[in-house]
């Protein structure tokens, strides 16, 4: 079955840097990739998709790449800000069924 | 439109007692999902509907959970009897096509304690 593995230590960083969290996964590549955001004692918000024969995707601050050979997408936000600061969940086709499975998250506190 | 609505927002009950929860998805979406959060597993699918029928409940844990969808405006997620280990967030989502490969639209989810 398919194993997805996204950083369980949070990302502390300062205001301004970028951020960049890696979403890895075993066996064989999705047909796509989702990134959502969640905030403490809410539910998950989306913010992109990539599919598989996409190299790269943006969205304001945003920007995720999909490698299919390394078997990792890394989700990007520049300028980040202290308001950036929540949970970011990947979740991808586990293979054919085309309903996601869910990372476990990584936790990004952004430092003003 | 109001978003996915879940309620209640929180739920205490003693092991046992029957729980229900309840979920009005985005009118329009025809594809409907229940999760369950914990830290331990994180973000567990349990069940999906597409246009009120259950396509997939391999998700469900045992035979004390049910989910029904009687109409494309309202579900809900049973467990009878409850148990302390079913403690956790339950989130409903909807989205609009079949298969969830866009977007899914999240509920605020339903926080259960069973002591």
């Amino acid at each position: 079955s398919q194993k997805i593995e996204q950083n369980s230590e949070a990302l502390n960083i300062q205001e301004g840097k970028t951020a960049t969290l890696t979403c890895n996964y075993t066996n064989y590549s999705p047909a796509y990739l989702q990134w959502y955001r969640q905030d403490p004692g809410r539910g998950p918000v989306f913010l992109l998709l990539i599919r598989e024969n996409e190299k790269e995707k943006r969205k304001e601050r945003l920007k995720v790449t999909f490698d299919t050979t390394l078997k990792q997408s890394l989700f990007h936000i520049t300028a980040s800000q202290p308001a950036d600061s929540a949970t970011y969940l990947c979740a991808l086709d586990p293979g054919g069924s085309y309903i996601p499975t869910f990372g476990r998250g990584t936790s990004l506190i952004v430092h003003p | 439109d109001a978003g996915v609505i879940q309620s209640p927002r929180h739920e205490v009950t003693e092991m046992g007692q029957e729980v229900t929860l309840r979920c009005k998805p985005i009118s329009g979406h025809n594809s409907l999902f229940w999760y369950r959060q914990t830290m331990m597993r994180g973000l567990e699918l349990l069940i999906y509907f597409n246009n009120n029928v259950p396509i997939d409940d391999s998700g469900m844990p045992e035979d004390r959970f049910s989910a029904k969808m009687p109409n494309a405006s309202f579900s809900t997620l049973k467990i009878q009897p409850s148990e302390p280990r079913d403690s956790a967030v339950y989130f409903c989502a909807s989205s609009t096509k079949r298969t969830g490969v866009d977007e899914q639209y999240f509920g605020p989810g339903t926080r259960l304690t069973v002591t």
